[in-house]
């Protein structure tokens, strides 16, 4: 029973086309984030999303939009992909303090290959 | 700009040895610190954190050492184990206001290797 999952967890595409990645938790956690790790292995954060609401929104290429139907769905929507997209894509949810822990649950990860 | 780093990528130890990751960072308002291990094919996986109010945070095999003025923190894992070898990543926050949670920096990682 996953408590953050990703779908695809492998995904291989073409220059130019547009895919997503969905994330689901069911943790009922009210903040949900997307984090990219690249070539050099740096986790890096993306997106994050507070009951559906965008709190953090990093300096990101505008073909990349989030969309959160629900807070415990964060979507990520990527147009004209590029080579430099390839990465793996990891979702992630909190729930801040004082009601939880703060600490981010991650889901297994989309890799991501643009060739 | 790499905010946190983790100079050291790899690190293999006996089992039941000490097991020492270290973990610098420059920016002074960072006050929450985490670390996560990271298994192949997997997500990172919370392992422990530490508030700057702090210096030292025990949970098990697992302690965290903070030295604010050195701008350094350490995980120990004690005595080490061949389920420990993963990847282990430092990370560090801003503070627990609503639009800085969850903005973690983390660091390259640190590759452990526990071998019998």
């Amino acid at each position: 029973d996953t408590a953050v999952s990703q779908t695809p967890k492998y995904l291989v595409t073409q220059m130019g086309n547009d895919k997503s990645i969905k994330c689901e938790q069911n943790l009922g956690h009210d903040t949900m984030y997307w984090y990219k790790q690249d070539s050099k292995k740096f986790l890096k954060i993306m997106f994050s999303y507070n009951n559906k609401e965008l709190i953090i929104n990093e300096t990101v290429p505008n073909r990349f939009s989030p969309k959160s139907p629900d807070k415990a769905h964060l979507n990520l929507h990527i147009n004209s992909l590029e080579l430099g997209d390839s990465a793996v894509y990891f979702c992630a949810s909190s729930q801040e303090l004082p009601g939880g822990t703060g600490e981010l649950f991650f889901g297994e990860g989309s890799r991501l290959t643009v060739l | 700009d790499q905010q946190v780093k983790q100079n050291s990528p790899s690190l293999s130890v006996q089992e039941g040895r000490i097991s020492i990751l270290n973990c610098d960072y420059t920016n002074s308002m960072f006050d929450y610190f985490l670390w996560y291990k990271k298994y192949p094919a997997e997500g990172p996986t919370f392992l422990i954190s530490i508030s700057s109010i702090k210096d030292k945070n025990e949970d098990g095999r697992f302690t965290v050492f903070l030295n604010k003025s050195a701008k350094h923190l350490s995980l120990h894992i004690v005595p080490s184990q061949p389920g420990d070898s993963a990847v282990y990543f430092c990370a560090a926050s801003e503070g627990m206001t609503t639009d800085s949670w969850g903005k973690l920096q983390f660091g390259a990682g640190t590759q452990v290797v526990v071998t019998p």
